[in-house]
């Protein structure tokens, strides 16, 4: 079965230094991919996707991520955070033959001023 | 910016107790789905919905739980006879069309508390 992992459930960094969130992917075909952020007691919000177009994704709110096929990762990254990037951020597949997304257990952002 | 609203966004109920979470999808969109989010755990699929039936199911989704789209706007998740460990957040979402590769759109979701 498909399946994403994240890597670190929390993760720090100071007010404009780089966000790197990281999730790798379990697929013998490359899957579609997906980035999610929850804000505190607000639904999932789509940051960006991977649909098999270009590798380089880029997202809302600076963020972007890159499909890298020979590590099967999928991380996320932005070069300089905010304080309002802190939430919750899941990574998601969906695999070809079907509509469900399969989540990560997420990592939850804390930015430093 | 259309969104996707779900109702309540608490809900306390005693074990044995029926109840209903209520979600309207955004208004073209033609696909829904059901998931839910057990406190620190991942978020899980449970079911999607298209032309009045159940396209898929999570191995969750069982005898207890039931999906109806009673009307244009409303797309209801309701659970029969609820457990402790029905205990959850419980996420709608909807998208315009089906499709691995497709946008689906998130509600704020309904915490259920089962005492």
């Amino acid at each position: 079965a498909q399946s994403v992992t994240q890597l670190g459930s929390h993760v720090s960094v100071s007010e404009g230094a780089l966000v790197l969130l990281r999730c790798n992917y379990s697929s013998s075909v490359p899957p579609y991919l997906f980035w999610y952020v929850q804000y505190p007691n607000q639904g999932l919000q789509l940051l960006l996707k991977y649909t098999s177009a270009a590798t380089l994704v880029k997202g809302i709110n600076g963020f972007e991520a890159e499909f890298k096929k020979s590590e099967t990762s999928f991380h996320l990254t932005k070069p300089s955070a905010h304080m309002s990037d802190a939430a919750e951020y899941f990574c998601a597949v969906s695999p070809y033959n079907t509509d469900k997304l399969i989540f990560g257990t997420g990592t939850r952002l804390q930015v430093f001023p | 910016e259309p969104e996707v609203t779900q109702t309540p966004s608490h809900q306390v109920t005693q074990m044995g107790q029926e109840v209903i979470l209520r979600c309207v999808p955004i208004s073209n969109h033609l696909y829904f789905y059901w998931y839910r989010q057990i406190l620190g755990q991942k978020v899980e699929f449970l079911v999607s919905f298209y032309n009045n039936e159940i396209s898929e199911k999570s191995e969750i989704f069982d005898d207890q739980f039931s999906v109806e789209r009673p009307d244009g706007s409303n797309f209801t998740l309701k659970i029969r006879s609820t457990k402790l460990e029905d205990s959850a957040m419980y996420f709608c979402a909807s998208s315009e069309r089906a499709g691995g590769g497709e946008t689906q759109y998130f509600g704020p979701g309904t915490r259920l508390l089962v005492l």
